[in-house]
C-alpha cells in the first residue's frame, strides 16, 4: 500500500527558510515523479512543483515559487524535498506530497495528508 | 483565477445525477488526460478519476469521467449524501510546464 508521510512544516517568519520531507513507501519511489501541492485555508488546490523520477532529468516550478523554492528527492532514503526560501505570508498552506503514476508527468494519484506551513511577517 | 474553469457549486438530492464540467484550453485538457479528485471535509483529495474517465480501484461505477476537446466532466449517478465534498480537475498544460487544477465545486446533496 502506498504512503507518503510530509513532515517538516511549522511557524516561520517571512523572510526565513523551511525544508519539507517526504517519506515515501509501499511502491518503487524511483520509477515515479513527484510533486508538491498547496492548500490555503479554506482555498483550492495550487500545484508547487514536480521533479522527475531520477531526480536530474526534470524539475518544473509554478510561477508564485521559481526562484525561491527547491525541489529534491534522495532515492537510496526513498524521500522527496521541498526547500522553500524567502518565504512570504501567502505560503501559508497546508503541503501534500503526491505521486505520480508516471516518470514525470502522467497524472497525480496519491497523496500524503500533508504537513503546515504558517509564515507570520 | 484558476486555468482550469469549473463551477463553485454543485447541488442535487439523493438518487439524483449531477455532472460537473472543467474547462481548459488546447494546451492543457486538449492535448492531455484529465484528472479527478474527491476532498472530503478535512481530509486529503483523494483520486477519483484519471486518464479521463478511468476508475482507480475502489471507486463505484456510478462515477464517470468524460472528454471532448478543450473540456471535461465528472458525473454522478446514485447521489448519495456521502458524495458531499470538494471536487477538483487537473491537467498537464504544455505551455506553462505546470500542472494546473481547476478552482473547485462544492458539491451540496440536499
Amino acid at each position: 500500500q502506498v504512503h507518503l508521510v510530509e513532515s517538516g512544516g511549522g511557524v516561520v517568519q517571512a523572510g526565513r527558510s523551511l525544508r519539507l520531507s517526504c517519506a515515501a513507501s509501499g511502491f518503487t519511489f524511483s520509477n515515479s515523479g513527484m510533486h508538491w501541492v498547496r492548500q490555503a485555508p479554506g482555498k483550492g488546490l495550487e500545484w508547487v512543483a514536480v521533479i522527475s523520477y531520477d531526480g536530474s532529468t526534470n524539475k518544473f516550478y509554478s510561477d508564485s515559487v521559481k526562484g525561491r523554492f527547491t525541489i529534491s528527492r534522495d532515492n537510496s532514503k526513498n524521500t522527496l524535498y521541498l526547500e522553500m526560501n524567502s518565504l512570504r505570508p501567502e505560503d501559508s498552506a497546508l503541503y501534500y506530497c503526491v505521486k505520480d503514476e508516471g516518470a514525470l508527468v502522467d497524472g497525480l494519484d496519491v497523496w500524503g495528508q500533508g504537513t503546515t506551513v504558517t509564515v507570520y511577517s | 483565477q484558476s486555468v482550469l474553469t469549473q463551477p463553485p457549486s454543485a447541488s442535487g438530492t439523493p438518487g439524483q445525477r449531477v455532472t460537473i464540467s472543467c474547462s481548459g484550453s488546447s494546451s492543457n485538457i486538449g492535448s492531455n488526460y484529465v484528472y479527478w479528485y474527491q476532498q472530503l471535509p478535512g481530509t486529503a483529495p483523494k483520486l477519483l478519476l484519471y486518464r479521463n474517465n478511468q476508475r482507480p480501484s475502489g471507486v463505484p461505477d456510478r462515477i464517470s469521467g468524460s472528454k471532448s476537446g478543450t473540456a471535461a466532466s465528472l458525473a454522478i449517478s446514485g447521489l448519495r449524501s456521502g458524495d458531499e465534498a470538494d471536487y477538483y480537475c487537473a491537467a498537464w498544460d504544455e505551455s506553462l510546464n505546470n500542472v494546473v487544477f481547476g478552482g473547485g465545486t462544492k458539491l451540496t446533496v440536499l
